[in-house]
Formats: C-alpha cells, structure tokens, sequence
C-alpha cells in the first residue's frame, strides 16, 4: 500500500509553460506539506496545509499555487516555469500535532525545466 | 528561527563499522522533535529515528542510535555495523510544536565500502 504518492515521478517541460503534480495520502493524516529540494540536496519547506487550508506559505513565488480538494490530496500548479525551478519537489503528511509529529514522505517529483 | 548544522557534508566507513554523523541545532522552544531522515540513491525519504525533545532516553532502533544531548543543542547518530545498504545521504531535522514544519541541516553523504 503506498501511503503518500505523487504523481509525476519526472516532468521535462520548457521555460514558460504551466504544469502540475499531483499528492494523495491514504494515512488519514490531517496535515499536508510541499518541500523543495534543490540541485545541492538542501531541502526547503514552500507550503503547509491543515485540513484544507493553508497555514504555511514561506515566500513561495506566486507562480505556486498548492489546491488541497480534500485533505488527502494536495496539488501543486506551477506557472510560467522558470530554469531556477528545476528540482525534486516532495509532498509530505503528517497527523495533527496532538497525535503524532512525524512527516511521511513521497516518492518525489523530480522536475526539469529546458 | 530555527537552524540545523550538518557540519560533515561527507563521511565514509567499512562494513560492519560504526560511525557517528554529527548534527546541532538552534530553536528557541521548549518542545520540539528531532529527526534523522535517510536518503538513497532512490531519492526516496525514509525516517531512521526520532526524538521528543522532553525524553531524556536516547532513541534506538536496531542499528541506529542517536545521542541527544539538549543542553548542547546536539543530536548526533550512531550507526553500528554498517551495511552496504546505509549508503544514502542523512539529513538531520528538527521540527518546533504545532503546526511547525521540519527544517533540514544540508546533509550528510555516507559511503559504505565493502
């Protein structure tokens, strides 16, 4: 059973174009995250959601727009994609603090911009 | 703010050797969980251990040890008889209470040689 899962695995876009990746979790987990990884390997959060709503955004570039239909599922849109924008992107879920801290990790989505 | 330093970007041990990965922190709260997270070469993120930071008991799994120490804001990992399978990279995190997020030191690459 795969607990978070993305999809895709690898996007090749051009500069410029708009693309999406899509996040489901079927922990029941209340709370749901973006992380950037970069060509370094350095790893950054971009967005948190709880329950659908947004309660994190750490200057993110408004290109990025996380969509959370459900708490199992939240996307990312990106706009007008940019070289810099090249990285493995991870969702990640979490239960509510009171019952648990731990962050279960996708597989990645690692994204290339031309 | 809440910082992780990894101060070793690279370490290399023989199988069934132990080695320690190094990891200190800053966080201005009282409550908050430590984490080490691992790497291969899937790219996949995998939880080795973690550690509330009110538990004065160092956490173990099987092979994996850390070595909290709160007062030095320390929270090393000991590795014992490595296998050829650790070889990933080793990301240190620390996330604050609520609805925080993790923040990543830049991790550790370590090589297990035959």
């Amino acid at each position: 059973d795969t607990a978070v899962s993305q999809t895709p695995k690898y996007l090749v876009t051009q500069m410029g174009n708009d693309k999406s990746i899509k996040c489901e979790q079927n922990l029941g987990h209340d709370t749901m995250y973006w992380y950037k990884q970069d060509s370094k390997k350095f790893l950054k959060i971009m967005f948190s959601y709880n329950n659908k709503e947004l309660i994190i955004n750490e200057t993110v570039p408004n290109r990025f727009s996380p969509k959370s239909p459900d708490k199992a599922h939240l996307n990312l849109h990106i706009n007008s994609l940019e070289l810099g924008d090249s990285a493995v992107y991870f969702c990640a879920s979490s239960p509510e603090p009171r019952l648990g801290e731990t962050q279960y990790f996708g597989p990645g989505t690692r994204l290339l911009v031309l | 703010a809440q910082t992780v330093t990894q101060s070793q970007p690279e370490m290399s041990v023989q199988e069934a050797e132990t080695v320690t990965l190094s990891c200190t922190y800053d966080t201005s709260e009282n409550n908050y969980y430590l984490f080490w997270y691992k790497q291969p070469p899937s790219r996949q993120m995998i939880l080795v251990i973690r550690q509330e930071a009110y538990k004065q008991q160092n956490a173990t799994e099987n092979r994996f040890s850390v070595n909290f120490q709160k007062a030095a804001k320390s929270f090393s990992l000991k590795i014992s008889d490595s296998q050829l399978g650790d070889t990933a990279m080793y990301f240190c995190a620390l996330r604050g209470s609520g609805y925080s997020t993790l923040t990543f030191g830049k991790g550790t690459m370590l090589l297990v040689s035959p």
